[in-house]
């Protein structure tokens, strides 16, 4: 069955990096977009960025642009998302999830804040 | 960015009654295809979102068929025939026709 599982959260100062990782497995990875999410009480669920499967085509949000990159590794059936520049907003839950044009299976998340 | 307005946010539900939830966008959500990318999303206490409806009316598989999703242009709603225990949670509208994707508030469905 589909599984993804994320990894490398933490907590992080203002203006610091993080690079999350998403170990897929279930599925023919390099078939597909893959895109990560975010999640916060406050400004409810979020899209931040996607990749297609040979990293072609990549889009990314107003809110990350410039700061966030989205990568994939097919041959080791993984996406990753390198966070620099963080800031307190940033603070969530990242979702790495799978696309059939739109998210269909989801991880289970893991936390990023970004504290002084 | 395409607003989408869910109502109500709160929606307490007896068991066994049917319960309703409004989603509007703020744009047709009409993609150029002829599709309306507009999901219908689950999120339980504690656990990420599953997706229940894709293409407004489509079921995933292993969903109960006692959710559907009805709409068009502008206007979606998610049907629950009868609630069960396990459909506590707060549910989502989601659209993928224009970037960025965005998402409803979220309505919270609880038992009375």
């Amino acid at each position: 069955q589909v599984q993804l599982v994320e990894s490398g959260g933490g907590l992080v100062r203002p203006g610091g990096s993080l690079r999350l990782s998403c170990a897929a497995s279930g599925f023919t990875f390099s078939d597909y977009y893959m895109s990560w999410f975010r999640q916060t009480p406050g400004k409810g669920l979020e899209c931040i960025s996607y990749i297609d499967g040979s990293s072609r085509y990549i889009n990314y949000a107003d809110s990350v642009r410039g700061r966030f990159t989205i990568s994939r590794d097919n041959a080791k059936n993984s996406l990753y998302l390198q966070m620099n520049s963080l800031r307190a907003e940033d603070t969530a839950v990242y979702y790495c999830t799978r696309l059939t044009r739109l998210p269909d299976f989801w991880g289970q998340g893991t936390l990023v804040t970004v504290s002084s | 960015d395409v607003v989408m307005t869910q109502s109500p946010l709160s929606l307490p539900v007896t068991l066994g009654q049917p319960a309703s939830i409004s989603c509007r966008s703020s744009q047709s959500l009409v993609y150029s295809d002829g599709n309306a990318y507009l999901n219908w999303f689950q999120q339980r206490p504690g656990q990420s979102p599953r997706r229940l409806i894709y293409k407004v009316s489509n079921r995933d598989s292993g969903v109960p068929d006692r959710f559907s999703g009805s709409g068009s242009g502008t206007d979606f709603t998610l049907k629950i025939s009868r609630v069960e225990a396990d459909d506590v949670g707060v549910y989502y509208c989601m659209q993928g026709t224009h970037w960025p994707w965005t998402f409803g508030q979220g309505t919270k469905v609880e038992i009375k």
